[in-house]
């Protein structure tokens, strides 16, 4: 059974830095391209970024909200994918998903429960 | 990068009743168009991908179509624990974008 499962989040001010993880099992973990998804209260759902795998040299692709700010990275040997957060905005407050992707122009098929962060002063 | 809007925001409906959301992309996606059902305080569940294949486990009354920038996702027979907020995504390029979701409620 596919289980991805986020950690970390927390309250955090202006200005401030969290790193998130995802712990995944259940599957090839290293055989796959992983994103994070987020989702601001009340609101829709906004992709974040996304790091491909070994064989498609862990690119790492971003949104332009995030870019410069927000880092994505992987341990393989660990099956956990991270999500580093710094200078982080009000606007950043969210509940933050893993999710597996397929790669290439895949949907994403799993996503986990979230970890919610909180912006503010 | 490739916007989406989908039709309409929210819907009041029945059980029973067949249901058909739209969603139409700002550039054509060919069929890179994924379907999502979020229910409250969970996290999103694939449905539809490649705009018509119906993910594994997902009931036969979802189903969806069309191709380049216009799509639909039909529920033939509305059941209670169908009632939730879907949304689309484009997985034709990046950024993936996704539409401002329905939410389906109760009538």
């Amino acid at each position: 059974e596919v289980q991805l499962v986020e950690s970390g989040g927390g309250l955090v001010h202006p200005g401030g830095s969290l790193r998130l993880s995802c712990a995944a099992s259940g599957f090839t973990f290293s055989d796959h391209y992983m994103d994070w998804v987020r989702q601001a209260p009340g609101k829709g759902l906004e992709w974040v970024g996304r790091i491909r795998n070994k064989a498609n040299n862990y690119i790492t692709e971003y949104a332009a909200s995030v870019k410069g700010r927000f880092t994505i990275s992987r341990d393989d040997s660990k099956n956990s994918l991270y999500l580093q957060l710094n200078s982080l905005k009000t606007e950043d407050t969210a509940v933050y998903y893993c999710a597996r992707d397929g790669g290439y122009s895949s949907p994403f098929d799993y996503l986990g429960q979230g970890t919610l962060v909180t912006v503010s002063s | 990068d490739i916007q989406m809007t989908q039709s309409p925001s929210s819907l009041s409906a029945s059980v029973g009743d067949r249901v058909t959301i739209t969603c139409r992309a700002s550039h054509s996606i060919s069929t890179f168009l994924n379907w999502y059902q979020q229910k409250s305080g969970k996290a999103p569940k694939l449905l539809i991908y490649a705009a018509s294949s119906l993910q594994s486990g997902v009931p036969s009354r979802f189903s969806g179509s069309g191709s380049g920038t216009d799509f639909t996702l039909t529920i033939s027979s509305l059941q209670p624990e169908d009632f939730a907020t879907y949304y689309c995504q484009q997985s034709y390029s990046i950024p993936r974008t996704f539409g401002q979701g329905t939410k389906v409620e109760i009538k």
